[in-house]
């Protein structure tokens, strides 16, 4: 699966609750991503990290937060303002600066009850 | 603003046929065009890639076709397979680590 581990392979989130995908990888590679599918619209990004600590937004930010605090994890909560989360959601690594490929994990897929 | 379109959306081909996917872009700052290969619950995974100094690049059954002046590329399947049914991305990047951005995709399902 890319070298990614993604976890729980399905999420149900509850009404006005917050939900955390965890994204984790174990090759000390920099650059994280993560990204939302919805049928039709392709991956489109949500936020990436480039270095421990640091993050930026991609296009389709808000709803969303993320945290850098080491090196392998880069979890994605989905918070209640996001009010449409329904979506397969996509971690992927970059593995040196160099590189241009992505390698994606398996996925969550999150569903609304 | 959508940076890399891709069509069709859907495609159907015989066994045996060619399968052919196309994606445009508008920034000619790209300079790596990459195709995923995508199947259902499962994240993507690198098909073949290209950068804008070749024309053609060819893996086994998988070749792109790529017209920087046109700012299009394209994905060619030849002698498709019923294991080659699943969703295709197009994607496109700029130098330096910043992200991939995806073409909506398409749905390819080969039939025997």
């Amino acid at each position: 699966d890319g070298g990614i581990t993604q976890s729980p392979k399905y999420l149900f989130r509850k009404e006005g609750q917050n939900v955390t995908l965890s994204c984790e990888q174990n090759l000390n590679h920099d650059a994280m991503y993560w990204y939302r599918q919805d049928p039709g619209q392709g991956l489109r990004l949500i936020y990436y990290s480039q270095i421990v600590n640091d993050f930026q937004k991609g296009d389709i930010a808000e709803g969303y937060s993320v945290s850098r605090e080491k090196k392998e994890s880069f979890p994605l909560t989905v918070t209640s303002a996001q009010k449409n989360p329904t979506a397969f959601y996509l971690c992927a690594r970059l593995p040196t600066a160099s590189s241009r490929t992505q390698y994606f994990g398996p996925g969550t897929r999150l569903l609304v009850l | 603003q959508q940076q890399v379109k891709q069509s069709p959306q859907s495609l159907i081909v015989q066994k045996g046929g060619i399968s052919i996917i196309n994606c445009a872009y508008e920034n000619t700052a790209f300079d790596y065009f990459p195709w995923y290969q995508q199947f259902p619950g499962k994240g993507p995974a690198l098909l073949i890639a290209i950068r804008p100094d070749v024309s053609e690049k060819k893996e086994g059954r998988f070749t792109i076709s790529f017209n920087k002046s046109a700012k299009q590329f394209s994905l060619h399947i030849m002698d498709s397979q019923p294991g080659d049914s699943a969703t295709y991305f197009c994607a496109a990047s700029i130098r330096g680590n910043t992200p991939l951005v995806f073409g909506k995709g398409t749905r390819l399902s080969v039939i025997a």
